[in-house]
């Protein structure tokens, strides 16, 4: 069954830092999608792409942060200048985008998990 | 939906046992889905099931079923027969615009089944 990977699993960055994130989506799938989970606290929506292009951005996504599809496979975040808080677990999911937008399921990789020092 | 709210944090239930975990919603959106993930400790993120506004029945796979109660805004998730493996944090969520886009996630509860 296709699923969605990410590499690395985990990464430990020194504050300051940059750090890409990688995420091969479901190869089918239309939409891309980043999201982070603080340890212990609920998953957020960072961003949506689809298109070559940003669809959708929470608050969370700013300037810091980046995405790019490079080739026809990968999706990448890539994080400039790391902070503390920027320590959570990762989550990339792709869906298919077809039909009615509302019942688009969402599947995710296994997640990043980011530790910044 | 603009809103998620999952009421509560932890459950303890005896294997075996039917479960219900709680979810109620705060949309505007004529139209839009319900998903339910699973996050087992290892971490991933699987999802469990979806129900639409629209849909007539309630949604059901496996021994997961939802209790789609649209009046009340509500999308309870049913786990028949509980299963040790069945413990995890378990995530209401739905698409924020009623389109395919972020998801807003609830705070999650966290069942723990009992031998």
């Amino acid at each position: 069954e296709p699923e969605v990977t990410q590499t690395p699993s985990h990464q430990v960055t020194q504050m300051g830092q940059e750090v890409i994130l990688r995420c091969v989506p479901i190869s089918n799938h239309l939409y891309f999608y980043w999201y982070r989970q603080i340890l212990g606290q609920k998953v957020e929506f960072l961003v949506s792409f689809y298109n070559n292009e940003i669809s959708e951005k929470s608050e969370i996504f700013d300037d810091q942060f980046s995405v790019e599809r490079p080739d026809g496979s990968n999706f990448t975040l890539k994080i400039r200048s790391t902070k503390l808080e920027d320590s959570a677990m990762y989550f990339c999911a792709s869906s298919e985008g077809q039909g009615a937008a509302s019942t688009d399921t969402q599947y995710f990789g296994p997640g990043t998990r980011l530790t910044v020092l | 939906a603009q809103k998620i709210t999952q009421t509560q944090p932890g459950m303890f239930v005896q294997e075996k046992e039917a479960v219900t975990l709680d979810c109620t919603y705060d949309t505007s959106d004529p139209s839009y889905g319900l998903f339910w993930y699973k996050q087992p400790s290892s971490g991933e993120m699987i999802f469990l099931i979806y129900q639409g506004s629209y849909d007539q029945q309630n949604a059901t796979e496996g021994r997961y079923s939802l209790n789609f109660q649209k009046a009340r805004k509500s999308a309870n998730l049913v786990i028949s027969a509980s299963q040790l493996g069945d413990s995890a944090m378990y995530f209401c969520a739905s698409p924020h615009k009623g389109g395919a886009d972020g998801l807003t996630f609830g705070k999650g509860t966290h069942l723990i089944i009992q031998p």
